[in-house]
């Protein structure tokens, strides 16, 4: 399985842009990268996935290079409630098990 | 929108009791997982099952831990003889194996 690499923590304020950044090096051509967010005490959160260039739904973006070795999730205009735990995930499809890392804690100041 | 419900939201044992974890996934999913997460550390993947038996676990799942889906709603997670170790938050999640898993809000497992 692919080892994924993440920023431990980022800062923002409200109103910006975020990008979180995920290096995945050794992925493989049948791989996915999935993005979850968590809040504390609750259950991960499916925000996006995607297999190569860019997605984008109604919460987020995310960019992946052709090389397919990084991946950002870009988050809009950020309100407090997004202060939360964002994880990137490298594997197959939905009904494989989910390997989390540790992640980047997101705190959005006012 | 259907979600995934867990209860009891907290349960408190005396190390050395068994318990039971219950969840019941979204009712049109087939694919069904049982995670945990200790105060402070990762998501931790124990076991996945399909068509009522286990198709994947991890060390973590070992012979203290059993699944069952005993009805076409429940899913179960007993942990037989209870150790300090295995307090944590338990996610039960589900699939219809399209794009993602979804979540319960968790089960706070305090072993005293």
């Amino acid at each position: 399985l692919a080892k994924t690499t993440q920023p431990i923590s980022m800062d923002s304020y409200e109103g910006q842009e975020v990008n979180i950044t995920c290096s995945h090096n050794n992925i493989a051509t049948n791989d996915y990268i999935t993005w979850y967010q968590q809040f504390p005490s609750q259950g991960p959160r499916f925000i996006i996935q995607g297999y190569k260039t860019k997605v984008t739904n109604e919460v987020a973006s995310l960019f992946i290079p052709a090389d397919r070795k990084s991946s950002t999730l870009s988050l809009p205009r950020v309100s407090l409630s997004d202060t939360a735990v964002y994880y990137c995930l490298v594997g197959g499809g939905a009904t494989n098990k989910l390997i989390f890392g540790t992640g980047t804690l997101l705190a959005v100041q006012p | 929108e259907p979600e995934v419900t867990q209860t009891p939201s907290h349960q408190v044992t005396q190390m050395g009791q068994e318990v039971i974890l219950r969840c019941v996934p979204i009712s049109n999913h087939l694919y069904f997982y049982w995670y945990r997460q200790i105060l402070g550390q990762k998501v931790e993947f124990l076991v996945s099952f399909y068509n009522n038996e286990i198709s994947e676990k991890s060390e973590i799942f070992d012979d203290q831990f059993s699944v069952e889906r005993p009805d076409g709603s429940n899913f179960t997670l007993k942990i037989r003889s209870t150790k300090l170790e295995d307090s944590a938050m338990y996610f039960c999640a589900s699939t219809e194996g399209v794009v993602e898993q979804f979540f319960g809000p968790g089960t706070r497992l305090t072993v005293l």
